[in-house]
């Protein structure tokens, strides 16, 4: 199975920073990676999907990059709305896995 | 507009069976692959099952030969058969839709139907 490893596990940011989120797979996928943001209480909400292909209606502040193994997920300027919990996928072969999750905290 | 709404958790002891079901709108079910996926309290999320519109499924070897995967094509919905529970099942069970983006991610998710295992 393919193991999925972010970090860091927790970031402190304030409104306006950028903030960079990586995950790194166990072996190559390709391309074939998603980030999805959680809030508590509320279902997991798809960002991007290969890698950096941007969700429809989801804010251009959002973009991914990488391939075979790293990966990052970048919030160019962090608004109120961003503070969650976002996790990675892997979708290569199934068991698909999501990484540990990175909560995004206010500082 | 697309919606997925889990029914059938609650508490159940452990060795007990559950059936959760997602009922559909806006989409049919049976022209997709759907997924289960299972999040713990205060956990990382846990792909459970998947099923093709062909029919094939896939399931996380910690629910291989408990948890069955199936769908009513005439009530557009989804559903998990969970069998001998365990305490470590206690989790939110969410039924997610799969989109082919290159492979299968989730791009609509219902609200998840909490199922806690205990005695």
């Amino acid at each position: 199975d393919i193991q999925m490893t972010q970090s860091p596990s927790t970031l402190s940011a304030s409104v306006g920073d950028r903030v960079t989120i990586t995950c790194r797979a166990s072996q190559s996928i390709s391309s074939w990676l998603a980030w999805y943001q959680q809030k508590p209480g509320k279902a997991p909400k798809l960002l991007i999907y290969k890698a950096s292909s941007l969700e429809s209606g989801v804010p251009s502040r959002f973009s991914g990059s990488g391939s075979g193994t790293e990966f990052t997920l970048t919030i160019s300027s962090l608004q109120p709305d961003d503070f969650a919990t976002y996790y990675c996928q892997q979708y290569n072969s199934y068991p698909v896995e999501f990484g540990q999750g990175t909560k995004v905290e206010i500082k | 507009e697309v919606q997925l709404v889990e029914t059938g958790g609650g508490l159940i002891q452990p060795g007990g069976s559950l059936r959760l079901s997602c009922a559909a709108s806006g989409f049919t079910v049976s022209s997709n692959y759907m997924s289960w996926v299972r999040q713990a309290p205060g956990k990382g999320l846990e792909w459970v099952s998947v099923i093709y519109s062909g029919g094939s499924t896939y399931y996380a070897d910690s629910v291989k030969g408990r948890f069955t995967i199936s769908r009513d094509n005439s009530k557009n919905t989804l559903y998990l058969q969970m069998n001998s529970l365990r305490a470590e099942d206690t989790a939110v069970y969410y039924c997610a839709r799969v989109r082919y983006c290159g492979g299968d991610c989730l791009d609509y998710w219902g609200q998840g139907t909490l199922v806690t295992v205990s005695s």
